[in-house]
């Protein structure tokens, strides 16, 4: 099946840097969202974008799709301590019904 | 407050003896999902249900049996674990199927000796 994989695997910053992840996937989507995960703790819900568009932002957050490339980033501006988590994409299947997660990406903001 | 409860957070438990993994929603919602979370693998779909009665297979269903009599409750099975089956546990709701954010619960810790 398909399955979103991150990049980088890990990542370490500054507090105040910009922290870009990044998320490839392989086959068509109708949409694909991101989440976060403080250790060992339940996934949130950070953006989801549809398939139809090709950036968004919340806040901080900032989200492409590049449905041609099958991949999609996310920023995060102005990091702070407090956004040290694992970041993960998520995608839907062809049939719209099963979530596909991939490895994560665990992001280390240093004070 | 919209919450998505899983029970037990942890358990320790013996290679063939049937356990099951409450997992309940207030927030009416219709597709309810279990993943298990391994280091490295990201979590993996074990099976999902888009409302009442309906239920499927996710990405890695072997081992384990769901149920969902009602619309609140989607308890995930394990009728004979099996100590490949340890790892962290999420349960998660979601009003539409997979074009809604998904609510996750804070998981729970399985230890199969």
């Amino acid at each position: 099946s398909q399955q979103g994989e991150e990049d980088p695997q890990a990542l370490s910053i500054q507090e105040g840097e910009n922290a870009t992840m990044n998320c490839s996937y392989k086959t068509s989507i109708n949409n694909l969202q991101w989440y976060r995960q403080n250790s060992g703790r339940g996934l949130v819900h950070l953006i989801l974008i549809r398939s139809n568009e090709r950036e968004k932002h919340s806040g901080r957050l900032r989200v492409t799709l590049d449905t041609s490339k099958k991949s999609s980033s996310l920023l995060i501006t102005a990091s702070r301590a407090a956004d040290t988590a694992s970041y993960f994409c998520a995608t839907d299947d062809t049939g719209g019904f099963k979530t596909i997660f991939g490895a994560g990406t665990r992001l280390f903001v240093k004070a | 407050e919209a919450q998505v409860t899983q029970n037990p957070r942890y358990l320790i438990t013996v290679t063939g003896k049937k356990l099951t993994v409450t997992c309940s929603q207030n927030m009416n919602h219709e597709y309810m999902s279990w993943y298990r979370q391994d280091p490295g693998l990201g979590l993996r779909q074990i099976y999902y249900s888009m409302n009442v009665e309906v239920t499927d297979k996710g990405d890695v269903p072997e081992g384990y049996k769901v149920s969902r009599k009602e619309k609140r409750n989607f308890p995930l099975i394990l009728e004979s674990p099996s100590p490949n089956q340890t790892s962290l546990y999420f349960c998660a709701s979601s009003q539409g199927a997979t074009e809604q954010p998904q609510h996750f619960g804070d998981g729970t810790r399985l230890s199969i000796l």
